[in-house]
């Protein structure tokens, strides 16, 4: 019952900006978008999230659209590191609901 | 301490034994969450605390699934009787409410359980 859809893996040349696109066209207007990745082997990790601006930090930006019903993560130096999967999720942010995961992005860095 | 402490970081254990995986979350941290996450698959929910409300067990697969935790310490999921399907990785997840909640999920870097 995941509320977003993301391609199922990219490629990205290091260096470049890596743009990871996520649809939640059902989104409600209470809920943020979240955005996770897990890099392999370990858990995920929390990396930005917004409700309708755009939101940018050390580790990347997050550009939602005026509806709301797509957003994208953007990574803007990709290197090796970054190969991971990714996961876009919505959640109302009121610290009492689960998150729930889908199958993410899964993006492949190249040297 | 700084992040979610899951021990034992790997575990191997016989069909049919009982196995007990815990979860340190952040000091401070009202709720936690325990994931399943089988090899190439995603994360699969499997029960949620929050602070000294009722745990949502929503997500547990089997009655052979339990879970505790005590105020906002520690808890403890327990698998008796492990069948070779219940071989994953076991990951737990903290978070909190007004500032912590800004930051999301943390989660731990899981308990490997083998079944064998």
């Amino acid at each position: 019952d995941a509320k977003t859809t993301q391609p199922t893996s990219m490629d990205c040349a290091e260096g470049r900006a890596a743009n990871l696109p996520c649809n939640h066209s059902t989104i409600s207007g209470n809920e943020y978008v979240y955005w996770y990745r897990q890099i392999h082997s370990q858990g995920p990790q929390y990396i930005i999230h917004g409700l309708k601006n755009n939101e940018t930090n050390e580790m990347a930006s997050l550009i939602i659209t005026e509806d709301r019903k797509s957003s994208t993560l953007i990574l803007p130096h990709a290197t090796l590191r970054d190969t991971a999967v990714y996961y876009c999720i919505v959640s109302s942010n009121f610290g009492n609901e689960k998150l729930t995961f889908g199958t993410g992005t899964r993006l492949t860095i190249i040297p | 301490g700084a992040g979610v402490s899951q021990s034992p970081s790997n575990k191997v254990t016989e069909k049919g034994k009982d196995v007990e995986l815990r979860c340190d979350p952040i000091s401070g941290h009202t709720a936690l969450y325990w994931y399943r996450q089988r090899l190439g698959q995603g994360l699969e929910f499997l029960i949620y605390f929050q602070g000294n409300s009722a745990p949502d067990k929503s997500g547990l697969p089997s009655d052979r699934f339990s879970a505790e935790r005590t105020g906002e310490s520690v808890s403890t999921l327990t698998i008796q009787r492990t069948q070779q399907e219940d071989s994953a990785v076991y990951l737990c997840a903290s978070s909190g409410m007004g500032l912590y909640r800004d930051y999301g999920y943390t989660f731990g870097s899981g308990t490997r359980l083998t079944v064998v």
